[in-house]
């Protein structure tokens, strides 16, 4: 049971370059998300995607765009890295966790990216 | 979207319980209360989840007073492996819905 799978761990990227992260879940959540986490700081939202076919914006949706490739990939694409953009990225998905009785997030492992 | 107010950081020792109040003046109808617990360089795990009264589970302890303005995480008896991060969320349980995590409550646990 991998759950939310994150790639890759780590990426350091030159000002200016493009790359795409990826993420996939494999518990058939409907809704999946991107958040970013500076130092010291907690999550925001990036994008999420409700349901597959839907995309909407998060907090801090500048600079991002994203993909929901299918059920069970979402994928956040930086287009012209900036430094600001140094964080850490977290994809989650969500959904009612019925053998517990919830309705919970399942975090991946995260990217850490560097832009210099 | 309810704000949430938490301590920012919190003492204790091993082996004491640990209580963190989490205010949430504006919490609607039909929000929910969840707890997240995250660790350096881990992505947030789920803790527990409540509407109102108390909600206990193998790891914590939810307490929701009848007015819903705030909520209390309870850890009992804590070990160093509880240094962490927690994260009061306030909000619509269903798909698609923008939890948003404030800065938490760092919890140092000392020996």
């Amino acid at each position: 049971n991998a759950g939310v799978t994150q790639t890759p761990k780590f990426q350091v990227l030159k000002t200016g370059q493009s790359m795409t992260l990826q993420c996939a879940q494999d518990m058939n959540h409907n809704s999946m998300y991107w958040y970013r986490q500076d130092p010291g700081m907690g999550l925001r939202l990036i994008y999420y995607s409700a349901s597959e076919g839907t995309t909407d914006k998060g907090e801090v949706p500048n600079g991002y765009n994203v993909s929901r490739l299918n059920k069970r990939e979402f994928s956040l694409r930086l287009e012209s890295a900036a430094p600001s953009q140094t964080s850490v990225y977290f994809c989650a998905s969500s959904d009612f966790i019925e053998r517990q009785g919830y309705y919970g997030y399942t975090f991946g492992s995260g990217t850490r990216l560097t832009v210099v | 979207l309810a704000k949430t107010t938490q301590p920012i950081s919190m003492d204790s020792y091993e082996g004491q319980e640990v209580n963190i109040t989490c205010s949430h003046n504006n919490i609607a109808t039909n929000d929910y209360i969840t707890w997240y617990q995250q660790f350096p360089s881990q992505g947030p795990r789920f803790i527990i989840q409540g509407y109102k009264t108390k909600v206990t589970n193998e790891v914590a302890s939810l307490f929701i007073p009848a007015d819903r303005k705030s909520s209390t995480l309870s850890l009992p008896r804590v070990s160093l492996s509880d240094t962490a991060v927690y994260y009061c969320l306030v909000g619509l349980i269903n798909a698609g819905n923008m939890l948003t995590f404030g800065g938490g409550t760092r919890l140092m646990v000392k020996p």
